[in-house]
């Protein structure tokens, strides 16, 4: 079965510094989504992203987070310079369709010292 | 923007029971209900989901149902099993838009 696999599965890094969260969508999905989850807390929606272009974002995602379609196959997170309240699940989801199932990676879990 | 309420926050039944989780929304405009199982350690799987054309449907042991008019849905399992044991996030979607609102989740334990 297709799945979307994200790496690393833990980053631990000092506030202040730059992280990328790497993401494989299902090869033959068109829309890919980034959401995070605080421990013990919902999950929220990041961002969305469709045709080399981000589609919607939340307030959530600042100008401290870009996110990029480097090949044919990666979709990345980038934060630049993490703050402690980073600190939380980051999960990847693609979709075939705009009205398709979102399908969702294991996550990133994202520590800030 | 889209509230989802879900309830209750733990929920323990034994073996074999039924167990029943509860969300409601605030956007009237949402039209997309999916529920997500989500297992230690693992990112959430969708088990199944319900649009607003239509009041209910079911999947061998779960079954989701909607009130369009009261702005709820729930999530029916039957015959629970062990493996059930997860949490159980409801979540809404309205339109074309791609965010989903999600519940603040059910921990779901089946006592063998």
């Amino acid at each position: 079965e297709p799945e979307v696999t994200q790496t690393p599965s833990h980053q631990v890094t000092q506030m202040g510094q730059e992280v990328i969260l790497r993401c494989v969508p299902i090869s033959n999905h068109l829309y890919f989504y980034w959401y995070r989850q605080i421990l013990g807390q919902k999950v929220e929606f990041l961002v969305s992203f469709y045709n080399n272009e981000i589609s919607e974002k939340s307030e959530i995602f600042d100008d401290q987070f870009s996110v990029e379609r480097p090949d044919g196959s990666n979709f990345t997170l980038k934060i630049r310079s993490t703050k402690l309240e980073d600190s939380a699940m980051y999960f990847c989801a693609s979709s075939e369709s705009i009205t398709g199932e979102l399908f969702f990676g294991e996550g990133s879990r994202l520590t800030v010292l | 923007g889209e509230n989802v309420e879900q309830h209750p926050s733990t929920l323990s039944v034994q073996e074999g029971d039924s167990a029943v989780i509860k969300c409601t929304y605030s956007d009237s405009a949402s039209n997309y209900f999916p529920w997500y199982k989500q297992e230690l350690g693992k990112g959430p799987q969708l088990i199944i989901d319900i649009r607003s054309n239509v009041g209910e449907k079911k999947d061998q042991r779960i079954a989701v149902t909607l009130n369009k008019t009261a702005k709820h849905f729930s999530l029916h399992i039957t015959e629970t099993q062990p493996e059930d044991s997860a949490v159980y996030f409801c979540a809404a979607l309205r339109g074309s838009a791609r965010q989903l609102t999600f519940g603040s989740g059910t921990q779901l334990t089946v006592l063998p």
